[in-house]
């Protein structure tokens, strides 16, 4: 099955800096790669996500990037503010599962003002 | 477009107890996932059901754990007899099935406590 793996579990940042989350997989197969965003007393809420057969998205202050041949893709955010305080999730989705995601073990994000 | 609703949002109970958490999805959304969220680390998938059938329940603890999705849409979660290690929150979330849409809509979870 797959496997993903997050990094860094923590994560502290001055508010304007930005904040890179990485992630790697293990399955070659995985086509989907989602990032939630969750904050305390809430379920993951999806803010981006990328297909294999794209290199690069951006929404506003997120981007996230892919590099297929390595396996690992990552979370940009930039202009961070104290808002985007929260824990970040990335997952991965294998082509021919349902649509089902293994996701990383979170990345707990601190904007400090 | 009103969200994933579950309930309760909170649940203690002693081991050996049983426990079941509802789960109303997005109208219109054909499949429905249960994920479980042991602190600190991410979501992980016990069941998913497409309509009222189930499509993979490999990651469920049949010995302990059961769901339904009763005319496809509200599912239930049970938990009997609960263990201490079944601490988490469980989380249901939906997905549409047209449209190529590959986003998840998670609802709040229920936390629950097994003492």
């Amino acid at each position: 099955g797959e496997n993903v793996e997050q990094h860094p579990s923590t994560l502290s940042v001055q508010e304007g800096d930005s904040a890179v989350i990485k992630c790697t997989y293990s399955d070659s197969a995985s086509n989907y790669f989602p990032w939630y965003k969750q904050e305390l007393g809430k379920g993951p809420q999806l803010i981006i996500d990328i297909r294999s057969n794209v290199g690069e998205k951006k929404d506003q202050r997120i981007a996230v990037t892919l590099n297929k041949t390595a396996k690992h893709f990552s979370l940009h955010i930039t202009e961070t503010q104290p808002e985007d305080s929260a824990v970040y999730f990335c997952a991965a989705s294998i082509r021919g599962s349902a649509r089902q995601l293994t996701f990383g073990s979170g990345t707990q994000l601190t904007v400090l003002p | 477009e009103a969200g994933v609703a579950q309930s309760p949002r909170y649940k203690i109970i002693e081991k050996r107890q049983s426990v079941a958490f509802w789960c109303n999805p997005i109208s219109g959304h054909a499949t429905l996932y249960w994920y479980q969220q042991i602190l600190g680390q991410g979501p992980k998938l016990l069941i998913q059901f497409q309509n009222n059938g189930v499509v993979d329940d490999s990651q469920l603890p049949k010995d302990r754990f059961s769901a339904e999705r009763l005319k496809g849409v509200d599912s239930t979660l049970k938990i009997q007899p609960a263990k201490l290690e079944d601490s988490a929150v469980y989380l249901c979330a939906s997905r549409a099935n047209t449209g190529g849409g590959y986003g998840y809509t998670f609802g709040s979870g229920t936390r629950l406590t097994v003492v």
